[in-house]
């Protein structure tokens, strides 16, 4: 079965800080891979995902994440973190009829 | 221009009613969804239509039922609202041949008492 791990419900930095955020999958087959954020009281925006390629993706924000097979790990980072950074962030694979499977999300406060 | 709209953003209710959500994509997508976000974050897809025909239906109640008058939009109908309904629904679409690729809406909480 398809699934989706995300280590940390909660990640606290400080503002210039990196900005690391975990994601581990299971898959039987290639995956491709996401990362959503979610500011509050807003719906999901996508900030990057994961195809088939080069294995590190660049998305919006400055934010990154590297596809690591051996692993079956999608991290997701940020060199410096901004207080605008401050949301939930889902990791999520496609499943089956290109649905997709989200992990429980991790929330992320940066302080200053 | 809201590529993904919702409405109502909010909706109360009591236990017993039978209340719909409306979602409308003016992106020219052909596949759009309905996700449920409980009160812990957690997301889950319910629906998911292509062109007006169900192609997803998850272990939903029967209670929940889908209308796609037309392939900009879907519509989410809850009858006999129950208090576990309670959450944020969300709408999502997607364009033909990257249907991973999902653009959500703003999102409808319904909060049952």
């Amino acid at each position: 079965a398809q699934s989706v791990t995300q280590l940390g419900s909660h990640v606290s930095v400080s503002e210039g800080a990196l900005v690391l955020l975990r994601c581990n999958y299971s898959s039987s087959v290639p995956p491709y891979l996401f990362w959503y954020v979610q500011y509050p009281n807003q719906g999901l925006q996508l900030l990057l995902k994961y195809t088939t390629g080069a294995t590190l993706v660049k998305g919006i924000n400055g934010f990154e994440a590297e596809f690591k097979k051996s692993e079956t790990s999608f991290h997701l980072t940020k060199p410096s973190a901004h207080m605008s950074d401050a949301a939930e962030y889902f990791c999520a694979l496609r499943g089956g009829y290109n649905k997709l499977i989200f992990g429980a999300g991790t929330r992320l406060a940066v302080h200053p | 221009d809201t590529a993904v709209s919702q409405t109502p953003k909010y909706l109360v209710t009591q236990m017993g009613n039978d209340k719909s959500i409306k979602c409308e994509q003016n992106l020219g997508h052909d596949t759009m969804y309905w996700y449920k976000q409980d009160s812990k974050k957690f997301l889950k897809i319910m629906f998911s239509y292509n062109n007006k025909e169900l192609i997803i239906n998850e272990t939903v109640p029967n209670r929940f039922s889908p209308k796609s008058p037309d392939k900009a939009h879907l519509n989410l109908h809850i009858n006999s609202l129950e208090l576990g309904d309670s959450a944020v629904y969300f709408c999502a679409s997607s364009p033909s041949g990257r249907t991973y690729e999902q653009y959500f809406g703003p999102g409808t909480r319904l909060t049952v008492t």
